[in-house]
């Protein structure tokens, strides 16, 4: 089945402690981004990643890395998670976008809460 | 900046009758208009999407209306049903360097289907 897989689904955690998010998909989708979703702001991009080792910034991307090692996984680092960062998490992939766009598949999402 | 309006915030429509959901976007460059759907605690789908070269596009009950000249477009979803509840988001894509693309969101509409 095609799908595109966030782990974990919840957390809660402390200021300042390292986490990572996993996201993984198996459609050979070249383009891979991470969004935050919060009450009234709809979906605002973190970082995309357009292949492996090709990455960029998106519309808020302080407080947060991304790394593409390999073409199916995009982890999200948050290296030292301040409570400004609690909010609702997507995973999404899709072909590459070229000069067209392209639909984009979600990850079922990680509700992180940082305390 | 770049940005996507989307309005209602909300819209309660008795089933049965239609909804109409509008975006507005800013960048004249947008070629790219999908709609997605997000039940409540899911992931958002994509439900139908629209190509700048296209004025209007029809699945079943949905349809969507682009005008590029106002740089608007539409959502429109005729003899609603419950199941219609959920929240929308319209969102534009637009061209970059290197086949990239980037794509905004609009804030959310939350459409609720009276019975």
């Amino acid at each position: 089945e095609a799908q595109v897989t966030q782990n974990p689904r919840y957390l809660i955690t402390v200021t300042g402690k390292k986490l990572t998010v996993t996201c993984s998909q198996n459609m050979n989708h070249e383009y891979m981004s991470w969004y935050r979703q919060d009450p009234g702001l709809g979906l605002r991009q973190i970082y995309y990643s357009m292949n492996v080792e090709v990455t960029d910034k998106g519309d808020v991307p302080e407080g947060y890395k991304v790394s593409r090692k390999e073409k199916r996984n995009f982890p999200l680092i948050l290296e030292s998670p301040s409570p400004n960062q609690t909010s609702l998490y997507f995973c999404a992939s899709s072909y590459a976008p070229g000069q067209g766009g392209q639909p984009q598949h979600f990850g079922d999402g990680t509700r992180l809460s940082i305390l | 900046g770049e940005n996507v309006e989307q309005h209602p915030s909300t819209l309660s429509v008795q089933e049965g009758d239609s909804a109409v959901i509008k975006c507005t976007y800013s960048d004249s460059a947008s070629n790219y208009f999908p709609w997605y759907k997000q039940e409540l605690g899911k992931r958002p789908q994509l439900i139908i999407d629209i190509r700048s070269n296209v004025g209007e596009k029809k699945d079943q009950r949905i349809a969507v209306t682009l005008n590029k000249t106002a740089k608007h477009f539409s959502l429109h979803i005729t003899e609603t049903q419950p199941e219609d509840s959920a929240v929308y988001f319209c969102a534009a894509s637009t061209p970059r360097y290197s086949s990239a693309s980037k794509i905004i969101f609009g804030s959310g509409t939350r459409l609720s289907i009276r019975p």
